[in-house]
This record gives C-alpha cells, sequence and structure tokens, in this order.
C-alpha cells in the first residue's frame, strides 16, 4: 500500500464548476500537507501548504485536511481552463526530509 | 532566471550507454532533491542532498544510479548502463532547508532509452 494514495483520474469538469480533488494517506506521523500543480512538460509548483488539520483558504483554492480519517482535500471554486493541470497531494513528517507524493490526478477543465 | 535549472531537458539514449542529469539548485537553498516521475505514476524519491551532511541515498533503484553535489551546489545524477525501465522524467528540487520547507522544482530531464 503507497502511503499517499490519489486517484489519478482524468477528471473532466465544465468550466465554473466546483473542482474537489482527494488523497487519503496511511501514516499517522505525517504533519504537513501540500498541493501542487503541474502543467504538461514543466515542474509540479506549489500551491497550498497546510499543518495539521483544519482549512486554508487563497483565492479560489481551499486546502482541506482532516488527521482523524486521514484524508486530504483540495478545493478550487469558479474554474478556468487555466486549471487544467495535474495536481499532486505531498506530505511530510515533522523534521523529517522526504516528502511523499501521491501519483497526482490529471484535470481538465472545458471552456 | 531564479528558479531551478535543469539540463538537458531531453535526453534519448541506447540501452547500455551511461547518462549524467544536471541540477542548478536555487541560490542559498541548502537542500537538494532527485525525484523520478515515470508515466502514470506519482514522484518517486531517489536522493537527498542537505549541506556538507552524507547524503540520504535510500531511493536509488540500483547501484547503477548514483548523485553527487559539488561545492554545495550543482548536482549531477549519472545512470550507468542504461535500461530502457530507466526512461522517466528526471526532477531536481531544492529547498531552504531541510524539515518541512517546500520544495520548488525545476521542469525535469525527459530521459528515454532506445
Amino acid at each position: 500500500q503507497k502511503e499517499v494514495e490519489q486517484d489519478p483520474g482524468p477528471l473532466s469538469v465544465p468550466e465554473g464548476a466546483i473542482v474537489s480533488l482527494n488523497c487519503t494517506y496511511s501514516n499517522s506521523a505525517f504533519q504537513y500537507f501540500m498541493w501542487y500543480r503541474q502543467y504538461s512538460r514543466k515542474g509540479p509548483e506549489l500551491l497550498m501548504y497546510t499543518y495539521s488539520s483544519g482549512n486554508k483558504e487563497d483565492g479560489r483554492f481551499t486546502a482541506q485536511v482532516d488527521k482523524s480519517s486521514k484524508y486530504i482535500s483540495l478545493f478550487i471554486r469558479d474554474s478556468q481552463p487555466s486549471d487544467s493541470a495535474t495536481y499532486l497531494c505531498a506530505s511530510i513528517i515533522q523534521g523529517a526530509q522526504k516528502l511523499v507524493f501521491g501519483q497526482g490526478t490529471r484535470l481538465t477543465i472545458n471552456p | 532566471g531564479a528558479g531551478v535549472s535543469q539540463s538537458p531537458s531531453n535526453k534519448v539514449t541506447e540501452k547500455g550507454k551511461d547518462v549524467e542529469l544536471r541540477c542548478d539548485p536555487i541560490s542559498g537553498h541548502t537542500a537538494l532533491y532527485w525525484y523520478r516521475q515515470s508515466l502514470g505514476q506519482g514522484l518517486e524519491f531517489l536522493i537527498y542532498f542537505q549541506g556538507n551532511s552524507a547524503p540520504d541515498k535510500s531511493g536509488l533503484p540500483s547501484d547503477r544510479f548514483s548523485a553527487e553535489r559539488t561545492g554545495g551546489s550543482v548536482s549531477t545524477l549519472t545512470i550507468q548502463r542504461t535500461q530502457q525501465e530507466d526512461s522517466a522524467v528526471y526532477l531536481c528540487a531544492s529547498s531552504q532547508t531541510a524539515t518541512n520547507s517546500p520544495l520548488h522544482f525545476g521542469n525535469g530531464t525527459r530521459l528515454t532509452v532506445t
């Protein structure tokens, strides 16, 4: 079993829809949670960074962590075609060096 | 630019040949990572450097893979006697410190072994 599981999709939604991307993890020691966005033929770029449980909002993006169920979510409101990319969740143990990634979900927003 | 720079961006090589991939991290970043991304797979950790400490090589898949970091800056990932299963995108990332800091990635080297 992978430490971080993510449905690879692909996921296709119409422009303006609310998108929900999800990951589960198995290591209860994970304390920091991140979402990266990766455009085709580019490196991943950091989108959201959260510590422990709770919500964090940044513009149209909201990251949510539920440590009790080991569930990580990213919500995108008013989705735009420019949001079309692969989204990767990642987790790390406090004090550790290695970031553990999910498989990535390929998202397409249709105009 | 101020980002992580990787070269070459694409590399096609014949099975059995050696290849070297280069990473130039963000200036001042002490931690440097190599990850591998295969088609449809997530990022697989390969190796990590932090300052002058011994590198964490726990993710290297075989002894054909090695990496070095000279002067605490530029890093080279070397794959000897390449195999077709080595075909992947090799991503380099750097961060300000090793612990809990977000990683900043380069655009990767797309390696194809024929």
